[in-house]
């Protein structure tokens, strides 16, 4: 089992509608995640990040942490041809000064 | 502000001669990682240091991969004997503070060739 799962897609949403990433971790003592976004070409550049349970907004961006399910998930609301990119999942693991990343969901936002 | 810079852009090698790549961080910035990029893949997190000092190596691949930091500022991975499947893009991060809270912000890269 990899340590952090996410569909590699493509996933592909209309422009203004609502695009939904998830990302599944296997270190139930994992306390810190993040999602990153890269576009084709270019370096990694933090979105979000969360560290409790809950949801935690930042513009057009929230995200969403359940331990209990080892879930985390990022959603864009009204979706932009700009928000094209590969989403990537962190998660900083327990005891620890590793972060691992997922494969990453590739998002396509159609005009 | 000047963001993290790496060097060089671009490394076409031979299988088994040595590398180095460089990492200049923000200025001030304390924590500074390195990952590894393989085409189509996520990122694979390979060493961290806090100032001069890195907590946990184990993230290096093998014992021809090491790293280091001096002054608190450059960082260089070496990495000896290249093989083929050392190609990948090798990215740099550097943060304000700790591993846990502070935004990383990334580098170009490295594009590493192995022939």
């Amino acid at each position: 089992q990899k340590e952090v799962e996410q569909n590699s897609g493509p996933l592909s949403v209309p422009e203004g509608a609502i695009a939904s990433l998830n990302c599944t971790y296997s270190d139930r003592g994992s306390q810190s995640f993040f999602w990153y976004r890269q576009y084709s070409g270019k370096s990694p550049e933090l979105i979000m990040s969360i560290y409790s349970n809950g949801d935690k907004e930042d513009g057009r961006f929230t995200a969403q942490l359940n331990k209990a399910s080892q879930y985390v998930s990022l959603l864009i609301r009204d979706s932009q041809p700009s928000d094209s990119a590969t989403y990537l999942c962190a998660v900083l693991t327990s005891g620890t000064y590793k972060y691992i990343f997922g494969t990453g969901t590739r998002l396509k936002v159609l005009a | 502000g000047a963001g993290v810079s790496q060097s060089p852009s671009n490394k076409v090698t031979e299988k088994g001669k040595d590398v180095e790549l460089r990492c200049d961080p923000i200025s001030g910035h304390t924590a500074l990682y390195w990952y590894r990029q393989s085409l189509g893949q996520g990122l694979e997190f390979l060493i961290y240091f806090q100032g001069n000092s890195a907590p946990d190596k184990s993230g290096l691949p093998s014992d021809r991969f090491s790293a280091e930091r001096t002054g608190g500022s450059v960082s260089t991975l070496t990495i000896q004997r290249t093989q083929q499947e050392d190609s990948a893009v090798y990215l740099c991060a550097s943060s304000l503070g700790d591993l846990y809270q502070e935004t990383q912000y990334f580098g170009p890269g490295t594009r590493l060739l192995v022939l």
